[in-house]
């Protein structure tokens, strides 16, 4: 079962907007709404920003959005914070009834 | 609030298991699946599998062979071994708790174990 392609990397200006994409395939992303995004800092745990495709869980700010169109999940950030440095990772269900995680991104704010 | 602590050994040798316990904090280990991810240097996540508060497992494909969950519900801890490690399994090791729509919404802060002799 190979990981979920992400982008390597990903950069705007503070207050700009970023997407991030998540490739998959009809065995995850494109048969589950079960999609989630994690915000990991440098030398941090991961933190949980959408869940279901497009949810956030409370504390999250609405600057973090989530969709899907097939087999691809994107996550946008909008009004770009220095703050929002880091890796990103999408997570999918699959058919195996297993989760699969992706690649990963990394956001750097210029 | 709840939180996750993993402790276990930090250094491993080459062949033998891997033991990993996770302390539940701030709430009950009843209701929710356990998990447990791991991060090689450098590298992305990896799910490792769950077990559910009953004792119910499910474990990533490529790993089933050599993992094994188990929960104290007395402790609130649930545990991880991994037998037979190499250096491939040298990894931050996180435990979390997994929610009903398939999001691991509360982690540990992590634990680095490495495969050496």
């Amino acid at each position: 079962q190979s990981a979920l392609t992400q982008p390597p990397s990903v950069s705007g200006s503070a207050g700009q907007s970023v997407t991030i994409s998540c490739s998959g395939t009809s065995s995850d992303v494109g048969s589950y709404n079960r999609v989630s995004w994690y915000h990991q800092p440098p030398g941090t745990a991961p933190r949980l920003m959408i869940y279901e495709v497009s949810d956030r869980p409370s504390g999250v700010p609405d600057r973090f959005s989530g969709s899907k169109s097939g087999n691809t999940a994107s996550l946008t950030i909008s009004g770009l914070q220095a703050e929002d440095e880091g890796d990103y990772y999408c997570s999918s269900y699959t058919d195996f009834r297993s989760y699969v995680f992706g690649t990963g991104t990394t956001v750097t704010v210029l | 609030q709840v939180q996750l602590q993993e402790s276990g050994p930090g250094l491993v040798k080459p062949s033998e298991t891997l033991s990993l316990t996770c302390t539940v904090s701030g709430g009950s280990i009843s209701s929710y699946y356990w998990t447990w991810m791991r991060q090689p240097p450098g590298k992305g996540l990896e799910w490792i599998g769950h077990i559910y508060y009953s004792g119910t497992t499910n474990y990533n494909p490529s790993l089933k062979s050599r993992v094994t969950m188990s929960v104290d519900t007395s402790k609130n801890q649930f545990s991880l071994k991994l037998s037979s490690v190499t250096a491939a399994d040298t990894a931050v090791y996180y435990c979390a708790r997994k929610v009903a729509l398939d999001a691991f919404d509360i982690w540990g802060q992590g634990t680095m174990v490495t495969v050496s002799s």
